[in-house]
């Protein structure tokens, strides 16, 4: 059974600190990894897919990576409007599902 | 920029009672899914579609559930006889291919 776990579960921030999030995952073969920010009350917003150990993505202040066993999601000098739910997922070879982790609250303070 | 769309955005019906929850794909989409989230809880997968029919469903979705593509703009998703544990946000999501989906923004089921 795939599984995906998330950390921290909440993260606090001031504006301009960086930090990264983690999300470690268990699947037979991996098909890829995605991430997706979540705002209050609506649905995921597609952010990147990584499909291979050492691959990086970036947009903006966000920059995805990945290994066999955890894909990192780095926010360098964030600012309050990053502030969200981060979910990372996966989807199984051979699968078009994708398996949610519980996702990482960040809140960014001014 | 396309997206998918999702009606009603907020629907209340009393236990028992039958619900149809509408979504409109992007428009060269060929796979779409249906997955809840029960407050405070992870993303569930529901049921995905592909070429008029299911092509995976989860243990969440039993003889009470049932999708449909009624013509070639809509998706619907059907629960029979809704249960108190049917309250949740219902996200509708489409990809081109079985790759990056794009979710809707959710219609809140709430079951009295």
């Amino acid at each position: 059974e795939d599984q995906v776990t998330q950390s921290p579960e909440a993260l606090r921030l001031q504006e301009g600190e960086s930090s990264s999030l983690n999300c470690s995952y268990t699947v037979s073969g991996l098909r890829g990894l995605f991430w997706y920010r979540q705002d209050p009350g609506k649905g995921p917003e597609f952010l990147f897919t990584l499909y291979s150990a050492g691959e990086e993505k970036e947009k903006e202040r966000l920059k995805a990576t990945l290994t066999k066993k955890e894909s990192f999601l780095h926010i360098t000098a964030p600012k309050p409007e990053d502030s969200a739910t981060y979910l990372c997922a996966v989807q199984d070879s051979g699968y078009s599902t994708l398996t949610f982790g519980k996702g990482t609250m960040l809140l960014v303070s001014p | 920029e396309p997206e998918v769309t999702q009606t009603p955005s907020h629907q209340v019906t009393q236990m028992g009672q039958e619900v149809i929850l509408r979504c409109v794909p992007i428009s060269n989409h060929l796979y779409f899914y249906w997955y809840r989230q029960i407050l405070g809880q992870k993303v569930e997968f529901l049921v995905s579609f592909y070429n008029n029919e299911i092509s995976e469903k989860s243990e969440i979705f039993d003889d009470q559930f049932s999708v449909e593509r009624p013509d070639g703009s809509n998706f619907t998703l059907k629960i029979r006889s809704t249960k108190l544990e049917d309250s949740a946000m219902y996200f509708c999501a489409s990809s081109e291919g079985d790759n990056e989906q794009f979710f809707g923004p959710g219609t809140r089921l709430t079951v009295l």
